[in-house]
């Protein structure tokens, strides 16, 4: 049972371009939403999260758009860059004091094209 | 000043044989992780380890186990390695239920 759905599997945008990333959850005790970024060969790196009770998030070139009614998320890089073609990952936890790691989607491989 | 480092980097190892990774992280953090990326780079938790308690996937064989000689560091022990152990293996930690920071990951084949 995949708990968190993340599409596309793979994008290719124009250098300037707008990538955009989108997942979406079951699980209503989900509240806390991360995206990752990682690199071949490197570890996941945190990019941006956002918590149930905002409906956006901006950090720089990166947001996050959220949507509690329809239980999704997305990812949205503006003025994307060769320099952010990576795998991105969307995840949520449910938070509140337990030890629960995270549940990832299962990843967007990003080509920005130069 | 790594936050979170793993070792080794890379590991080869035979069918059957027990292998240990190491995970330390400076930053002060009270909890710690361990997650399995497959071939397909799909993200799995392992392990969560808080303040002595320890929560397990369920899906995790018993042939792995974590153990944390303090609270800076949380091991993961594998026995009797099978084919399909191979992946990589990234340690995390985490204030409390806050951000999770990764390691550079281990890549473990087992042949």
């Amino acid at each position: 049972q995949q708990q968190v759905k993340q599409s596309p599997q793979s994008l290719i945008v124009q250098k300037g371009g707008i990538s955009i990333i989108n997942c979406a959850y079951e699980n209503t005790a989900f509240d806390y939403f991360p995206w990752y970024q990682q690199f071949p060969g490197k570890g996941p790196a945190l990019l941006i999260a956002i918590r149930p009770d905002v409906s956006e998030k901006k950090e720089g070139r990166f947001t996050i758009s959220f949507n509690k009614s329809a239980k999704q998320f997305s990812l949205h890089i503006m003025d994307s860059q060769p320099g952010d073609s990576a795998t991105y990952f969307c995840a949520a936890r449910e938070s509140g004091g337990g030890a629960d790691g995270l549940t990832f989607g299962k990843g967007t491989h990003l080509i920005i094209q130069p | 000043d790594t936050a979170v480092s793993q070792t080794p980097k890379y590991l080869v190892t035979q069918m059957g044989n027990d292998k240990s990774i190491k995970c330390e992280q400076n930053l002060g953090h009270d909890t710690m992780y361990w997650y399995k990326q497959d071939s397909k780079k799909f993200l799995k938790i392992m392990f969560s380890y808080n303040n002595k308690e320890l929560i397990i996937n369920e899906t995790v064989p018993n042939r792995f186990s974590p153990k944390s000689p303090d609270k800076a560091h949380l091991n993961l022990h594998i026995n009797s390695l099978e084919l399909g152990d191979s992946a990589v293996y990234f340690c995390a930690s985490s204030q409390l239920w806050r951000e999770q920071y990764f390691g550079p990951g281990t890549r473990l084949t087992v042949t």
